[in-house]
């Protein structure tokens, strides 16, 4: 079971470099979601997806672009990065959101901007 | 607005003896409540959850919770803490009529259990 996969695993980008970082999941849940977590902070909720094609704004979207085109993927991008954005990234997908069940977190991408 | 606290930045207990790590929050209405364990460079995992029901909630690892209405706490307990327990533990609250577009995380308490 491969649950929700995240690459690259780590990743240096130099200020203003553009990068996507892909998350998929094979769980065929409907929502998804990509956090950043800073040392701390907790998570902080960057965008989120209600299902192939829909897409809206977390608490700090911020910099980010976002896609759905698929129900397995949801892949994040970043545009012209910056130091600020140096952080572990995490996807995530739930079934439903209305649901009472948990998220299920990928291992995170490391990325650190120079 | 939702809210979490976790007081404790790092929590140190000796295996075999019981551990507390402590969460309250605030919520309107009647909340939801999750805890979830993040170990060394891997994502967070799900320990348990407070949804209604009784108050003592049991999850994966014989952790368990009690939730707290009039004290707006949902503390996580092990009656016998173990060495590999060491982890980074997240407290989660989201209000009942909310998503999980609305889940808000606490800044985790680090447990280490010493041998």
């Amino acid at each position: 079971n491969a649950g929700v996969t995240q690459t690259p695993k780590f990743r240096i980008l130099k200020i203003g470099q553009s990068m996507t970082l892909q998350c998929t999941q094979d769980m065929n849940h409907n929502y998804m979601y990509w956090y950043r977590q800073d040392p701390g902070m907790g998570l902080k909720l960057i965008y989120y997806s209600v299902g192939a094609g829909i897409t809206d704004k977390g608490e700090v979207p911020n910099g980010y672009n976002v896609s759905r085109s698929t129900t397995e993927d949801f892949p994040l991008r970043l545009e012209l990065a910056a130091p600020s954005q140096t952080s572990v990234y995490f996807c995530a997908s739930s079934p439903e959101t209305a649901n009472t069940g948990e998220l299920f977190f990928g291992e995170g991408s490391r990325l650190t901007v120079l | 607005a939702q809210s979490v606290a976790q007081p404790e930045d790092q929590v140190n207990v000796a295996e075999g003896n019981p551990l507390t790590v402590k969460c309250t929050y605030s919520v309107s209405g009647n909340p939801y409540l999750f805890w979830y364990v993040q170990y060394p460079n891997r994502g967070l995992q799900f320990l348990l959850k407070y949804i209604t029901g009784d108050n003592l909630v049991k999850g994966s690892y014989g952790f368990e919770a009690e939730f707290n209405k009039s004290q707006t706490s949902f503390h996580l307990k092990k009656p016998s803490a173990l060495v590999s327990d060491s982890a980074l533990y997240f407290c989660a609250v989201r209000g009942m009529n909310t998503g999980f577009q609305k889940l808000v995380f606490g800044t985790g308490t680090r447990l280490l259990v010493s041998p």
